[in-house]
């Protein structure tokens, strides 16, 4: 599987937008990256995925490059709500690897 | 609310002993994943099981097993229990198997072995 790189934490003032990134340099072609967030020791929670195009649900934008070897979550007006740890996680399409692997993700500290 | 339910929400027991985690998975879902999260390790993905068979393996210890039912519920057993054991155990669901498919987490066991 591919591996992602996230930077350990990140600050962000409320009512701005919070961009994450992600490295994923050894993306193969058919991995789609996926964004996850785990607030306080909470089950973790699913926010947004894609495989080549930038994609946006009701809690955030994610932006890949067009060589797909980075990625960057933005949430649009972070809340204090919002802190949590975020994950990045690249996921194949083949059965054996059917399965996350979570990494270290980023900690975002929205602050007031 | 995901949508996921697991019980027990607490779990104490002792060194040796033996203890059953339960997860109902999203209704309509046929994919159950568990997932072991201790404070040195982080999330960690143990077993998945689709339609009540088993379809991928991780880091899970021979120690532990784990089951689907047919009602899709499933069990996951943990066997002769170290304090290392003790951890956040996740179980999560989605509607198929695939990378293409979410997967929605319920709110987690929190097993200590004393």
């Amino acid at each position: 599987d591919a591996k992602t790189t996230q930077p350990p934490s990140m600050d962000c003032a409320e009512g701005r937008a919070a961009n994450l990134p992600c490295n994923h340099s050894t993306i193969s072609g058919n991995e789609y990256v996926y964004w996850y967030r785990q607030i306080h020791s909470q089950g973790p929670q699913y926010i947004i995925h894609g495989l080549k195009n930038n994609e946006t649900n009701e809690m955030a934008s994610l932006i890949i490059t067009e060589d797909r070897k980075s990625s960057t979550l933005i949430l649009p007006h972070a809340t204090l709500r919002d802190t949590a740890v975020y994950y990045c996680i690249v996921r194949g399409l083949m059965d054996n690897f059917n399965k996350f692997y979570f990494g270290s993700g980023t900690k975002l500290n929205v602050k007031p | 609310d995901s949508g996921v339910t697991q019980t027990p929400k607490h779990l104490i027991t002792a060194t040796g002993q033996r203890v059953t985690l339960r997860c109902s998975p999203r209704s309509g879902d046929l994919s159950v994943y568990w997932y072991q999260q201790s404070l040195d390790q982080g999330l960690q993905f143990l077993i998945q099981y689709y339609n009540g068979e088993e379809r991928a393996k991780g880091n899970i210890l021979e120690r532990f097993s784990a089951q689907q039912f047919p009602d899709l519920h499933s069990e996951l057993n943990l066997s002769s229990l170290e304090l290392g054991d003790s951890a956040l155990y996740f179980c999560a669901s989605s509607p198929r198997t695939g990378a293409g498919n979410e997967q929605f987490f319920g709110p987690g066991t929190r097993l200590t072995v004393l």
